[in-house]
């Protein structure tokens, strides 16, 4: 089944302590990215990758990491989280750069920060 | 950067009335896109519009482009409670580029629909 695997679904963590949120497609598509979702802000782009290697800014990248060592995997790294950064994380796959394709999104993260 | 303004953000209707949410930028669109989310779900591509003027249409529902590439609407006629969820707007910069990946959300619009 093609899909966009997040993990975890739910998280709740203190201040400080690093952690990552894994995305993975099975889909070969080349793009990949992360949004966060807020209450009244709609869904916020953080970082993008058109491929592998590749990795660009989005509208919201202050206190997220991302690498794209592999095609199929594009994690969303927070090096050291802050109450400010409790959302709901959706990571989303594109056959090629979006701009001609859907988005498939993934279920999910919800996070916490303490 | 580029901003996407949705509105309204919340709209509550009686079962069997229309409903219209619309996407407006200061900037030239590429294209836009719409998603549907429904409630404690992700959001689900519903549709992409790429030409000015651009019209189609998916059983009740009706997207818009407008002629400048600067607004877009989504028209929902005779609303069911399978309707309810939140609608999103996306939208490619008309720059070129890296760009081209940035993909820019409205901000929703809510639905809910009393049987």
């Amino acid at each position: 089944e093609a899909q966009v695997t997040q993990n975890p679904r739910y998280l709740i963590t203190v201040t400080g302590k690093k952690l990552t949120v894994t995305c993975s497609q099975n889909m070969n598509h080349e793009y990949m990215s992360w949004y966060r979702q807020d209450p009244g802000l709609g869904l916020r782009q953080i970082y993008y990758s058109m491929n592998v290697e590749v990795t660009d800014k989005g509208d919201v990248p202050e206190g997220y990491k991302v690498s794209r060592k592999e095609k199929r995997n594009f994690p969303l790294i927070l090096e050291s989280p802050s109450p400010n950064q409790t959302s709901l994380y959706f990571c989303a796959s594109s056959p090629s750069g979006g701009f001609t394709g859907e988005l498939f999104f993934g279920e999910g993260s919800r996070l916490t920060v303490l | 950067g580029q901003q996407v303004m949705q509105i309204p953000q919340y709209q509550h209707v009686q079962e069997g009335e229309d409903f219209t949410t619309y996407c407006n930028s200061s900037t030239t669109l590429s294209n836009i896109q719409w998603y549907k989310q429904r409630p404690g779900g992700h959001p689900v591509f519903l549709i992409q519009l790429v030409k000015s003027g651009e019209v189609k249409k998916q059983k009740r529902l009706t997207f818009q482009f407008g002629e400048a590439k600067k607004n877009s609407s989504l028209h929902i006629t005779a609303t069911q409670t399978t309707d309810v969820g939140t609608y999103f707007c996306a939208a490619h910069s008309n720059a070129g580029g890296t760009s081209y990946g940035k993909l820019t959300f409205g901000q929703g619009t809510i639905l809910t629909v009393h049987p």
